[in-house]
Parts: C-alpha cells; sequence; structure tokens
C-alpha cells in the first residue's frame, strides 16, 4: 500500500496570502496524484488530477505540481472560501490512498 | 448536470445492517465505476473500494471484506453499499465517487450512519 503524507498539518495564513501544500508518497505514483479540497459538512471537491491538471471549474490560482513521490498544491492567492480541507490521492494503483490531510485556516 | 443523490441518514444498533444508495444522473450509468469512501468523525478520508457499473463486478479494500457489499441497479442507475453486523466504529460518513478516468471526479452529498446502542 502506498502511503501519502501531507505536511505541514495545518497552514495558518491571510487572505491574499500563498499557501503550498505537500504531498509525499512511500513510491512513485508516477503523476496519478490528485488533490481534493473539503468544507465543513460538504463531499470533497476534485481540484487537480494528473498532478498538475486543473479540474473543470476550478480557478487558476489552485496549481499542482511535481512527479513520483513529491508533490505540491500551490494556491497563489487565498480567497476567503480558500479556507478548508485540502486531501491528496494516488488513484494509480490500489489501494487508492489519500493523504491525511493539511487544513488551512484564518490567521 | 452530472451528479450523485444518496439516501438520508441512518441510525442503526450494533450488530443491525444497513443499505445505502446513490443515485446518478446526468450521464450513462455504466460508463463510469463507483467508488465508495467513508470519513468517520474528525477524521480523513478512507477508500473502501469499487464497482465496475458496467460488469457488476466489485472490489473491495483491505479489511472491507466480508461485511461490506457493493451492488448496483443499472435499470435506476443507482449502487449500494451493505453494511452488516455493523459495529461502533463503522460510525462515519459514507460517500459514493465517480471515477473518471482515474480520478474521482463528481462525489455523492454523503451519508452519514451512526451505530449506538
Amino acid at each position: 500500500e502506498i502511503v501519502l503524507t501531507q505536511s505541514p498539518g495545518t497552514l495558518s495564513l491571510s487572505p491574499g496570502e500563498r499557501a503550498t501544500l505537500s504531498c509525499r508518497a512511500s513510491q512513485s505514483v508516477s503523476s496519478y496524484l490528485a488533490w481534493y479540497q473539503q468544507k465543513p459538512g460538504q463531499a470533497p471537491r476534485l481540484l487537480i488530477y494528473g498532478a498538475s491538471s486543473r479540474a473543470t471549474g476550478i480557478p487558476d490560482r489552485f496549481s499542482g505540481s511535481g512527479s513520483g513521490t513529491d508533490f505540491t498544491l500551490t494556491i497563489s492567492r487565498l480567497e476567503p472560501e480558500d479556507f478548508a480541507v485540502y486531501y491528496c490521492q494516488q488513484y494509480g494503483s490500489s489501494p487508492k490512498t489519500f493523504g491525511q490531510g493539511t487544513k488551512v485556516e484564518i490567521k | 448536470q452530472v451528479q450523485l443523490v444518496q439516501s438520508g441518514s441512518e441510525l442503526k444498533k450494533p450488530g443491525a445492517s444497513v443499505k445505502v444508495s446513490c443515485k446518478a444522473s446526468g450521464y450513462t450509468f455504466t460508463n463510469y465505476p463507483m467508488n465508495w469512501v467513508r470519513q468517520a468523525p474528525g477524521q480523513g478520508l478512507e477508500w473502501l473500494g469499487w464497482i465496475n457499473t458496467n460488469a457488476g463486478n466489485p472490489t473491495y479494500a483491505q479489511g472491507f471484506t466480508g461485511r461490506f457489499v457493493f451492488s448496483l441497479d443499472t435499470s435506476v442507475s443507482t449502487a449500494y453499499l451493505q453494511i452488516s453486523s455493523l459495529k461502533a466504529e463503522d460510525t462515519a460518513v459514507y460517500y459514493c465517487a465517480r471515477v473518471s478516468a482515474g480520478p474521482f471526479d463528481i462525489w455523492g452529498q454523503g451519508t452519514m450512519v451512526t451505530v449506538s446502542s
């Protein structure tokens, strides 16, 4: 099973700041890496797939990078609606594992 | 529009069974596999497995064989998750999620299953 480790656990930032979230895999997942956003009481929403492709309707302030074992989700300028929990997921091999999440909170 | 609509919250006693439904609309149901994910209160996302909506064959993640059963009724574009012999630790929100070439692009709204005596 591929283990995904996200860091940091919590990121405290102000609106307008840049957020950088990390996801490290225990073995290579090539580019089969997705990022999801989850707000309280809501289902997760797909943001990024293929490590760097934005899903339909996702603003361009969200970007993903990386391949192999190290991946980054960047939010260039935080908007109030971006404060949420973010999960990475690898879907290249079974089981399709998720990271434990990074909470982006208002400072 | 493309959406997955799940059945409502359930409160069950330990040892009982529950069946969660996930109705798809806005797309051809049999063209996209369906996955099941759960989230215990305050915790992260855990993948339970998936079902091939065309062939009907399920695949279960380790630890979710036996008590967890995925099924389909393609005539009404609906996937089901049945959990038997419920335990307190099964208390969670259960999500269905459509797979599109790998990632989970459409999610149901979630079904809260509470197991308590």
